[in-house]
């Protein structure tokens, strides 16, 4: 049962654009999300947070939206860069205190020169 | 030390050997996470630590699978019986608040 789904295993963007990751969850008492960069050989990075009293954050070039009736969330990149490659991991909690993620199975990003 | 560290970085072992994974957290950080990553597959939670508290085992694959967090610091991840099923990445993660985990680099376990 896969409480969080990323349903794109893979992406391809060209330099410049736009890279938009989705990320879906079935549980309505998650109400923290966290979105994770790794690196081949690495473990995960944070990259940016979101809880469900807003529906945007952003960071620099790095922007997560978040719909809650919909149950999904997006991280946008703009404008993607080649080193933002990387398998990109959304994860959700109910921040019940015990602060356990539960984490998709990621999407591949690929940033073509 | 400055981040999450995890040894050994590599271990091959043969099927139905015991291996002990380690986990040395960033100081301070009273949560420790044990997740593994499969070839193809998300971060899977395995157990939780959060200071003198009795540990989150809900993760667990099989009762061959075991985590102990000694003076609230190092765990060791013990796997008793290894099978060709339980190679993975096995990452260790700590936290201070919940604002997001540290991720160490992973012990890649391969049972041959």
């Amino acid at each position: 049962d896969q409480q969080v789904k990323q349903n794109s295993p893979s992406l391809s963007v060209q330099e410049g654009r736009i890279s938009i990751l989705n990320c879906d969850y079935t549980n309505s008492m998650f109400d923290y999300f966290l979105w994770y960069k790794k690196y081949p050989a690495e473990g995960p990075t944070f990259l940016i947070s979101i809880s469900s009293i807003k529906d945007k954050n952003e960071d620099g070039r790095f922007t997560v939206f978040l719909n809650k009736s919909a149950k999904h969330l997006s991280l946008h990149i703009v404008p993607s860069q080649p080193g933002d490659s990387a398998v990109y991991f959304c994860a959700a909690s109910s921040n019940s205190g015990t602060y356990k993620y539960i984490f998709g199975t990621g999407t591949r990003l690929k940033v073509l020169a | 030390g400055a981040g999450v560290s995890q040894s050994p970085s590599n271990k091959v072992t043969e099927k139905g050997k015991d291996v002990e994974l380690r986990c040395d957290p960033i100081s301070g950080h009273t949560a420790l996470y044990w997740y593994r990553q499969s070839l193809g597959q998300g971060l899977e939670f395995l157990i939780y630590f959060q200071g003198n508290s009795a540990p989150d085992k809900s993760g667990l694959p099989s009762d061959r699978f075991s985590a102990e967090r000694t003076g609230g610091s190092v765990s060791t991840l013990t796997i008793q019986r290894t099978q060709q099923e339980d190679s993975a990445v096995y990452l260790c993660a700590s936290s201070a608040q919940n604002y997001g985990y540290t991720f160490g680099s992973g012990t890649r376990l391969t049972v041959v």
